[in-house]
């Protein structure tokens, strides 16, 4: 079974870009979450989504978005990008909703902002 | 709301030595409680949960976390490391209901020969 894929693994933008980031879960998982990583602020939750619909939504600006489609694949969004947005995004996915299913997480797309 | 607190950031130890890897958490609501373990440039693989039942829960790679709700720590502690232990350990919990896992600072695990 193929794990969770992040595309692209790394990416370097300009300030006032935006970016948009793809992951695909595994086969049979609807939900998708996405996480932050950074070394100041560590991993931090951005929003998971189920079945197309945003279900929570972490503490961050509304620069960030995402989707999800209906084969589940989901994408995530950052507008207007400024250099703390340098970070590693991971992706999880699950095969439901709810914390005591196993998430999976992708190896991440690396993000400089320059 | 929900934390998790991983007072230590590094943790230097020999090859064949114990190690513990200690975590507290904070939570007004029931919370699943996860061990996850991250290679340099990886993503993060579950080493072991708790969700309910036996409060001493094991890894297949031989580390094991007690729960304990008194002190609200998920302690995750291996009898004898191998150099391939090496890695960042970041502790977590997700409201019950919810795939929103709130991380620890984690630990960075050194094991040397």
């Amino acid at each position: 079974k193929a794990g969770v894929t992040q595309t692209p693994r790394y990416l370097i933008k300009t300030r006032g870009q935006q970016v948009t980031l793809s992951c695909s879960p595994i086969s049979g998982h609807r939900s998708v979450s996405w996480y932050q990583q950074t070394p100041g602020q560590g991993l931090q939750f951005l929003f998971e989504y189920f079945s197309e619909t945003q279900r929570n939504k972490g503490n961050f600006p509304g620069r960030f978005s995402g989707r999800q489609f209906s084969n589940s694949r989901s994408e995530m969004n950052v507008s207007t990008l400024e250099l703390g947005d340098s970070a590693l995004y991971l992706c999880a996915s699950s095969s439901r909703t709810g914390g005591d299913t196993e998430a999976f997480f992708g190896q991440g797309t690396r993000l400089t902002v320059v | 709301a929900q934390s998790v607190t991983q007072l230590d950031s590094q943790v230097p130890v020999f090859e064949e030595a114990p190690v513990e890897l200690r975590c507290n958490y904070s939570s007004s609501v029931s919370v699943y409680l996860f061990w996850y373990v991250q290679y340099p440039n990886q993503g993060l693989q579950l080493l072991l949960k708790y969700l309910s039942g036996s409060t001493l829960v094991e890894s297949i790679n031989g580390f094991e976390a007690e729960f304990n709700k008194s002190q609200t720590s998920f302690h995750l502690r291996k009898p004898s490391v191998h150099i391939s232990d090496t890695a960042e350990y970041f502790c977590a919990v997700t409201p019950s209901g919810f795939q929103k896992l709130v991380f620890g600072t984690g630990t960075r695990l050194l094991v040397s020969p």
